[in-house]
């Protein structure tokens, strides 16, 4: 048990669906965080949640769409996507701001979504 | 543009050595470097942190080197087992975002 929850872990898709990803944190953190992970690629940062507010969309094709209704739930809704978007989806968490205002960054993950888009 | 490097995609070592892994980055002034495990079909775990004004960090079987001038930090992991097979990453961060940069892993092999 990380901590963070992710659902579903497997997703098959069509092309035309429109589906949602889920994920809930459990560690009383402000910032929340999308990442898509290929093989043989690195862990590609999609969006990042702090505070329920977005501060960083890393030129994610509007297909993939985010929704955080509060600092323990991220969302993402998925439209129209391609056979390329088939990767692993996971959500991270952390603990940004510290007292002192020293921060650490260290994240942590859920299990993943794997999604496949056919 | 920013670009971070791990020395190889998979490293074979025998149990019981001592298993080095490497972490090169190129354009970009980490205020902090972290290390991550990640095993098949699950999400990385957090193993250690090194800021940026630290040399060298342990937790018990693990060391982290931070060389900010050759821009590079190391893994170490002694008396390896086994069950330290796993896919290692390296990622970066900085004072003024929230964003972490991560390299594309090593798969490291412990056999007995």
């Amino acid at each position: 048990e990380t901590g963070v929850t992710q659902t579903p872990r497997h997703l098959v898709m069509g092309m035309t669906n429109k589906k949602s990803l889920k994920c809930e944190q459990h560690l009383g953190h402000n910032a929340m965080y999308w990442y898509k992970q290929s093989a043989k690629k690195p862990l590609e940062l999609m969006f990042v949640y702090n505070f329920k507010e977005q501060t960083e969309n890393n030129s994610v094709p509007s297909r993939f769409s985010p929704e955080c209704p509060n600092s323990s739930h991220l969302f993402l809704h998925l439209h129209t996507l391609q056979p390329e978007d088939s990767a692993l989806y996971l959500c991270a968490s952390s603990q940004t701001r510290l007292a002192g205002g020293r921060k650490t960054g260290e994240l942590f993950f859920g299990e993943g979504s794997r999604l496949t888009v056919l | 543009s920013q670009k971070i490097e791990q020395n190889s995609e998979a490293l074979n070592i025998q149990e019981g050595k001592t298993a080095t892994l490497t972490c090169n980055y190129t354009n970009y002034s980490p205020a902090y470097l972290q290390w991550y495990r990640q095993d098949p079909g699950r999400g990385p775990v957090f193993l250690l942190l090194i800021r940026e004004n630290e040399k060298e960090k342990r937790k018990e079987r693990l060391k982290v080197t931070f060389d900010t001038t050759l821009k590079q930090s190391l893994f170490h992991i002694t008396a390896s087992q086994p069950a330290d097979s796993a896919t290692y990453l390296c990622a970066l961060g900085s004072r003024n975002t929230d964003k972490l940069i991560f390299g594309t892993g090593t798969r490291l092999q412990v056999f007995p």
